[in-house]
């Protein structure tokens, strides 16, 4: 699996848009891009993934460059519960089961008041 | 999203002893299975993959003997740390499922 980038910590205030980016320069074409979080002392949470074009659900929105080398998690509106771990993850094998996260540093979002 | 729950959320035992940690998948079927270990300020680790049916396969450097794994079922996946020491002491998870991995709630493990 590619290895990913993510800067360690990033700060953010509540109802403004947090934006983490995430490089992953030697990504393959049959890798997707993967974001977790972790919030302190529970398991991992799934956000969002894509492989190509841009993609949104309730939780979030992924921007994948069009070299597919960066991509940048947005939270639109964020609350303080947001404040958690982000993780990037690139893996391939998205529609089959047993396919292995790896897990890097990830980012600590702070959502402050 | 799918539900994935531990048993026990959280354990202390004494060194030399053996404790086992559960996984179910609640409302979906896990053919594979995956348990991390995350130390406090550390990302998590993948320690082994579980196969429902068959042997677990091991990570580099994660003593199969020490770390037993048994996929009995489609829904349930047990880890059982023998011979626990203090360095065990650990938070472990599990996960299942296919694009989206769904993930247990974690097991604090402690070790006096």
């Amino acid at each position: 699996d590619a290895k990913t980038t993510q800067p360690p910590s990033m700060d953010c205030a509540e109802g403004r848009a947090a934006n983490l980016p995430c490089n992953h320069s030697t990504i393959s074409g049959n890798e997707y891009v993967y974001w977790y979080r972790q919030i302190h002392s529970q398991g991992p949470q799934y956000i969002i993934h894509g492989l190509k074009n841009n993609e949104t659900n309730e939780m979030a929105s992924l921007i994948i460059t069009e070299d597919r080398k960066s991509s940048t998690l947005i939270l639109p509106h964020a609350t303080l519960r947001d404040t958690a771990v982000y993780y990037c993850i690139v893996r391939v094998g998205a529609e089959t089961s047993g396919s292995r996260l790896t897990f890097g540093e990830g980012t600590q979002l702070t959502v402050n008041p | 999203g799918a539900v994935v729950s531990q048993h026990p959320s959280w354990v202390i035992c004494k060194s030399g002893t053996s404790v086992k940690i559960e996984c179910r998948s609640l409302d979906f079927q896990a053919t594979t299975m995956f348990w991390y270990r995350q130390f406090p300020k550390q990302s998590l680790m993948l320690m082994a993959t579980s196969n429902e049916g068959s042997k677990a396969t091991y990570e580099q450097g994660v003593e199969k003997d020490k770390f037993l794994i048994n996929h009995a079922s489609l829904t349930l996946s047990t880890l059982t740390v023998t011979s626990a020491h203090p360095e065990d002491s650990s938070f472990y998870i599990c996960s299942g499922g296919s694009y989206e991995q769904y993930f247990g709630p974690g097991t604090r493990l402690t070790v006096t």
